[in-house]
């Protein structure tokens, strides 16, 4: 039973233009949620994350949305350059536990 | 380098075989947490230290499996008569605290047993 769902394995977006991420879950003691970026043959690197106090956090070129009725949460990347291809996994925290629960993760690509 | 270091890159070990995986936290990162990545999924929680004290230890699958991290800082672990569903990536992260603290990825160790 998955907990947090990424339900697009892949995401193709143009160079300059908005990528749009998005994230489902389905406990609602979650109340921190992370968003991290993985290149190939490498570990996942912290990207932003959000209390589920707010709902919106910005970082750079990096907002993430919290939409705590539809359990849903979402990254935007505006504008996407080249470097941002890697896979994004959306993970969450229940009550400040320390412990991770990962999505799948979604594989975005930046066409030139 | 400052990030985590985790040795071997790579393993290949024959089932039934004992291997032992390296990870070298953040200097001055009290937590330590291990994950294990299959092919296509997000990492899966296995063990988290605080200091030397194992905390938790709820994601092992099973009692072949054993982490150690005597000094509270390098921490290992070990897999015993490996079996070929022990085949994936095993990730270290640490963080400076507990909690909601962003956690510091390693690039992981790949192991794949024949």
């Amino acid at each position: 039973d998955q907990q947090v769902k990424q339900n697009s394995p892949s995401l193709s977006v143009q160079e300059g233009r908005i990528s749009i991420l998005n994230c489902d879950y389905t406990n609602s003691m979650f109340d921190y949620f992370l968003w991290y970026k993985k290149y190939p043959a490498e570990g996942p690197t912290f990207l932003i994350s959000i209390s589920s106090i707010k709902d919106k956090n910005e970082d750079g070129r990096f907002t993430v949305f919290l939409n705590k009725s539809a359990k849903h949460l979402s990254l935007h990347i505006v504008p996407s350059q080249p470097g941002d291809s890697a896979v994004y996994f959306c993970a969450a925290i229940r009550n400040s536990n320390y412990q991770l629960i990962w999505g799948a993760g979604t594989k975005l690509i930046i066409k030139p | 380098g400052a990030g985590v270091s985790q040795s071997p890159r790579y393993k290949v070990a024959k089932r039934g075989q004992d291997v032992a995986l390296r990870c070298d936290p953040i200097s001055g990162h009290v937590s330590l947490f291990w994950y294990q990545q299959a092919l296509g999924q997000g990492p899966e929680f296995l063990t988290y230290f605080q200091n030397e004290a194992q905390l938790d230890k709820s994601g092992l699958p099973s009692d072949r499996f054993f982490a150690e991290r005597p000094e509270g800082s390098v921490s290992t672990l070990k897999i015993q008569r490996t079996q070929q569903e022990d085949s994936a990536v095993y990730l270290c992260a640490s963080s400076l605290g507990g909690g909601n603290q962003p956690q510091h990825f390693g690039d992981g160790t790949r192991l794949s047993i024949l």
